[in-house]
């Protein structure tokens, strides 16, 4: 297995609601990160967790809030988010810590619409 | 500050034409280097990537990039360009050994006409 896969591929949800974005790899790797990528720019680093500790936080608003329930999951909890943070979610992990030199594994990404 | 500049917004090219998108980087110290693609409506790829040896890397689907120490620069090249080629390309860089994290490039958008 050589993939990371994210659930859902798109979520539309209100300024109220709270959901959780899911990501998953079974590649024995042992970061994991999430970043944001608005449309026609770079992904930005949102979190790291490498050994299942969380290592970097970038100051992401505290409506974003990660979870790594085990070396092979990793959570994004959301609440209350606005619609500026409608944005493609992309998960990934890489072997080693992050300045691995065998680069990332990208997810698929989840496409979040906040109406 | 750490940072990697992609020089071209978007290039447009016949197929069979070559291609060098260009890329630098301003640390001097420790780095990995690595191209990315993210094809439309796909997630992002690993096209290549260089972290020590040999300065010439090669990748997939017939890329290639040269890691210039002298010139903070690190450009993709293909000699012949397939529409299928069509794509966003960024590329990244992570400093400072195994604690950097990777940092993108604002990208280039390629597209090829048939």
């Amino acid at each position: 297995d050589t993939e990371v896969t994210q659930t859902p591929k798109h979520l539309v949800m209100g300024m109220t609601n709270k959901k959780s974005l899911k990501c998953e790899q079974h590649m024995g790797h042992r970061a994991m990160y999430w970043y944001k990528q608005k449309a026609k720019k770079p992904p930005e680093l949102m979190f790291v967790y490498s050994y299942e500790k969380l290592s970097i936080n970038e100051s992401v608003p505290s409506r974003f809030s990660p979870e790594c329930p085990n070396s092979s999951l990793l959570n994004l909890h959301l609440h209350a988010l606005q619609p500026e943070d409608s944005a493609l979610y992309l998960c990934a992990s890489s072997q080693e810590g992050p300045g691995s030199p065998r680069g990332y594994t990208f997810g698929s990404g989840t496409r979040l619409t906040v109406v | 500050a750490q940072s990697v500049s992609q020089h071209n917004h978007h290039v447009i090219l016949s197929e069979a034409a070559s291609l060098e998108l260009g890329c630098n980087y301003s640390y001097g110290g420790t780095v990995n280097l690595f191209w990315y693609v993210q094809y439309p409506g796909q997630h992002l790829q690993l096209l290549l990537k260089y972290f020590s040896g040999d300065p010439l890397v090669k990748g997939i689907k017939g890329f290639e990039a040269e890691f210039i120490k002298s010139k903070f620069s690190f450009n993709l090249r293909k000699p012949s360009v397939q529409w299928s080629d069509t794509a966003e390309y960024f590329c990244a860089v992570s400093y400072g050994g195994s604690q950097g994290n990777l940092i993108f490039g604002k990208g280039t958008k390629l597209s090829v006409k048939p």
